[in-house]
């Protein structure tokens, strides 16, 4: 059984384009996370969510817009893509705030063209 | 603010021979540390965690790191590598007023036949 998971896998755009990734955890945890990995596998944190709600938002353009319908799913939806957000997008997930363990997704790899 | 410094980008290794993986970090009070695995394609796992007590922690897969408070290291060891360790490892620190841990830049090992 797959812990968390992110679809789609793989995902290549124009620039300008609007898209959404999706990510859903069956943990029953309270706490999810999205991340972004560029190219020199430097990874940082994004969004972090509690129980459906936003506790975390680093410096992220706001082109950026995290949405959480239920504390199993935390999607992540981008518009008006640029070159930059050529990255690796990874979604986890932990028991509650705090350092719990994090349970990462398999990633999604955002190609802008 | 915390941050995490990993020395080595790439370390290689035969198969069977020892590992050692340096990793130093920067806070001002005791940390707590991770260590992360990223096999190719995929999302990361947790190989262990010090928050407190015993310096040496054993983890997952034969792993094992070392906390060393006067030399700010928590350095990832393992007797004998094999070749499915070959991956990229991520240090960890947290600690303070943000429970999110800031990752260092990986090293990726490379394992020999």
């Amino acid at each position: 059984d797959t812990a968390v998971s992110q679809t789609p896998k793989y995902l290549v755009t124009q620039m300008g384009n609007d898209k959404s990734i999706k990510c859903e955890q069956n943990l029953g945890h309270d706490t999810m996370y999205w991340y972004k990995q560029d190219s020199k596998k430097f990874l940082k944190i994004m969004f972090s969510y509690n129980n459906k709600e936003l506790i975390i938002n680093e410096t992220v353009p706001n082109r950026f817009s995290p949405k959480s319908p239920d504390k199993a799913h935390l999607n992540l939806h981008i518009n008006s893509l640029e070159l930059g957000d050529s990255a690796v997008y990874f979604c986890a997930s932990s028991v509650d705030r705090g350092f719990d363990t994090q349970y990462f997704g398999p990633g999604t790899r955002l190609t802008v063209l | 603010a915390q941050s995490v410094t990993q020395p080595d980008i790439h370390i290689t290794v035969s198969e069977g021979a020892s590992l050692e993986l340096r990793c130093n970090y920067s806070y001002g009070a005791t940390p707590y540390l991770f260590w992360y695995v990223q096999s190719p394609g995929q999302g990361l796992q947790l190989l262990l965690k010090y928050f407190s007590g015993d310096t040496l922690v054993q983890g997952i897969k034969g792993f094992e790191a070392e906390f060393k408070r006067s030399q700010s290291s928590f350095n990832l060891r393992k007797p004998s590598v094999h070749w499915s360790d070959a991956a990229e490892y991520f240090c960890a620190v947290g600690g303070g007023g943000s429970y999110i841990p800031t990752f260092g830049r990986g090293t990726s090992l490379i394992v020999h036949p």
